[in-house]
């Protein structure tokens, strides 16, 4: 089993639309967690981290849920430029495991 | 956006040959990370370094080498380059390890015939 697995891309929503996106994690004794951006032939950015609280950046939340071992991605109102993959990052010990990515296009 | 740069941005060799890639940051930062990303994988580290001519290996470390004489610069060696080490190769820093945000350089692009 990979250590960090996302949902399957691509998602493609209308603009307005509100999207979510989920990944799961296999080391329970991860405490980092980071959702990244990635443009397309770009370096991946960092969007935010991820809290036990849950988190929320305007129009991202994101989620943390220890007890089923995944993370949440829920972005509102998505604008034509969410278009990117966004990556899911946890650590493994002391390096950091990222997810393959899920690409999301947001069409006019 | 971090002081990062990364050189050559693009690169075309031959199998067999050595190819050193550079990693540069402004940052002052004391860990510094090489990756490689492939279609259908997450980043995947190669090696990492917390501090000057401090290194270890990572997850896909075989057919790489790697050097730090300074805080700044953070080098990968391909000694004989291979077509399964063709890539995008990023290089990414943070101040502590594990628990710290990674930025990323703008990556290299490597293909090897």
């Amino acid at each position: 089993r990979k250590e960090v697995e996302q949902d399957p891309g691509p998602f493609n929503v209308p603009e307005g639309a509100t999207v979510a996106f989920n990944c799961t994690y296999s080391n329970s004794a991860s405490q980092s967690f980071f959702w990244y951006r990635q443009d397309c032939r770009k370096e991946p950015k960092l969007l935010m981290s991820v809290y036990s609280s849950g988190n929320e950046d305007g129009r991202f939340t994101a989620q943390l849920n220890r007890a089923s071992q995944y993370i949440s991605l829920l972005i509102r109102d998505s604008k034509l430029s969410d278009s990117a993959t966004y990556l899911c990052v946890g650590n493994y010990g002391q390096n950091f495991v990222f997810g393959p990515g899920t690409r999301l296009s947001v069409l006019p | 956006d971090a002081g990062i740069t990364q050189s050559p941005r693009h690169k075309v060799t031959e199998t067999g040959t050595p190819v050193t890639l550079r990693c540069h940051q402004t940052e002052n930062h004391r860990y510094m990370y090489w990756y490689r990303q492939d279609p259908g994988h997450g980043l995947r580290l190669i090696h990492y370094s917390y501090g000057v001519k401090d290194t270890d290996k990572g997850e896909v470390s075989d057919g790489y080498s790697v050097s730090r004489s300074k805080t700044e610069d953070f080098l990968l060696t391909l000694e004989s380059a291979t077509s399964s080490q063709t890539s995008v190769y990023f290089c990414a820093i943070s101040e502590a390890r594990g628990t710290d945000t990674q930025y990323f350089g703008p990556g290299t692009r490597l293909t090897v015939l």
